[in-house]
Formats: structure tokens, C-alpha cells, sequence
């Protein structure tokens, strides 16, 4: 089963970037299974997909993000990221990584989240 | 982007009741529908995959049925631990989108 775990700071400047990361343990991040994600959640509402990446560095995001995010991999130390520019207060959020196992599938592993706010 | 539209937004019910949540795709997605449970701070939880695979360790309780642009998700005698928030999402393609989500209150 695998466990993913979030991490990066709590707070963020406006204008400066975001950058988190999710660490994989009880598989490989260059398992060929999965898909890894980046999802958010404004405090109290939904969920919104940021985008994916797959261990060959394909990766796709969010139409209303995608200027702004680059999700990638990092074999060495078994993680992915995500790295987001220019944050806002709309940017303020709890990020969950989590997994997928291509088009017609759920997200089936999630992490706990982690909370960012966007504050001077 | 595919919209997914979920009613009710928010429902009470009593211990024992049965459940329907509704979730309406803007273009039809065959059966790529997922169903997920959130309690508060916590992430969320898949219950029903593919429209009405029932995931591994969900209680036999949970339904889930529909196709092209129509889903429900059924829980059939509400258990005190159901009561959380759901999300549809639809993973025909992405941009991978959720309904805005039904809350599930105990009256």
C-alpha cells in the first residue's frame, strides 16, 4: 500500500512561490502504476485537481493553473513536488498529494494535507 | 472542462434512513464516475469507482449507479459514522473534476 506524506511551509508571501512536496514510501516513484497528483481545498469548500505527473515527467495540470505550476519528480529521494508562482490569497488551501492509476480511475491514496496560508 | 453538478448541496437525515446523491456530468463520460467520503480534516476517502465498482473495505451499504450523464450515490441504512461530507468526480479525462459536494447531517 502506498503512504504518502505532504510537506513545505505553512505560510506564504502573496506574489512569492509555493513549493511542497509529498514523500512516496511503499513503492517506488518510478513504479509505472501510478500517476502522482496535487489536489487543494479552500477551507470549507471542494476539492480542485492542480495537475499530474508520471514517472517519465509527462505531466498535466489544471487549464486555470497551468501558467503557474510545474509538478516533478525526484527519483533519488522517492518524492514528487509541486511548485506554484505567484500565490494569492486564493492559493490558500490544504494540499493533498495523491495517487491514480490513469484516465477511469479514482484517487486511491491520498496524504493527510497540508495546510497553506498566503499571508504578508 | 467536463462541470460536475451534485444535489443536494447539503441533507439531513436520521440513523437508519436510506440516501440518494445525485451528480449530473455536462457531457456524457460513460461510467468514469467515483464517489469519495470526507470527514472533517481528513482527506478524502474512495468508496465507489467507476460508477458501482464498490472499493475493497467499503461496507456493502454504499451504492453507486448511473451512466452517460446521470450517477447517484445510495447508502442504504445510515450508519452514525456516515455522516461526513461526499464528492462525486469524474475521471474520463482531465482536467479531473468534483461536484461541489453534499453534506450529510444528522436531523
Amino acid at each position: 500500500q502506498v503512504q504518502l506524506q505532504e510537506s513545505g511551509p505553512g505560510v506564504v508571501k502573496p506574489s512569492q512561490t509555493l513549493s511542497l512536496t509529498c514523500t512516496v514510501s511503499g513503492d517506488s516513484i518510478v513504479s509505472d502504476i501510478y500517476y502522482w497528483s496535487w489536489l487543494r481545498q479552500p477551507a470549507g469548500k471542494g476539492l480542485e485537481w492542480i495537475g499530474r505527473v508520471y514517472t517519465s515527467g509527462d505531466t498535466k495540470y489544471a487549464s486555470s493553473l497551468k501558467n503557474r505550476v510545474t509538478i516533478s519528480v525526484d527519483t533519488a529521494r522517492n518524492q514528487f513536488s509541486l511548485k506554484m508562482t505567484s500565490v494569492t490569497a486564493a492559493d490558500a488551501a490544504v494540499y493533498f498529494c495523491a495517487t491514480f492509476r490513469g484516465s477511469g480511475s479514482p484517487f486511491d491514496n491520498w496524504g493527510q494535507g497540508t495546510a497553506v496560508t498566503v499571508s504578508s | 472542462d467536463i462541470q460536475m453538478t451534485q444535489s443536494p448541496s447539503s441533507l439531513s437525515a436520521s440513523e437508519g434512513d436510506r440516501v440518494t446523491i445525485t451528480c449530473r456530468a455536462s457531457q456524457s463520460i460513460s461510467t468514469h464516475v467515483n464517489w469519495y467520503q470526507q470527514k472533517r480534516g481528513k482527506a478524502p476517502k474512495v468508496l465507489i469507482y467507476a460508477a458501482s465498482g464498490l472499493q475493497s473495505g467499503v461496507p456493502s451499504r454504499f451504492s453507486g449507479s448511473g451512466s452517460g450523464t446521470y450517477f447517484t450515490l445510495s447508502i442504504s441504512s445510515l450508519q452514525p459514522e456516515d455522516f461526513a461530507t461526499y464528492y462525486c468526480q469524474q475521471s474520463f479525462n482531465s482536467p479531473y473534476t468534483f461536484g461541489q459536494g453534499t453534506k450529510l447531517e444528522i436531523k
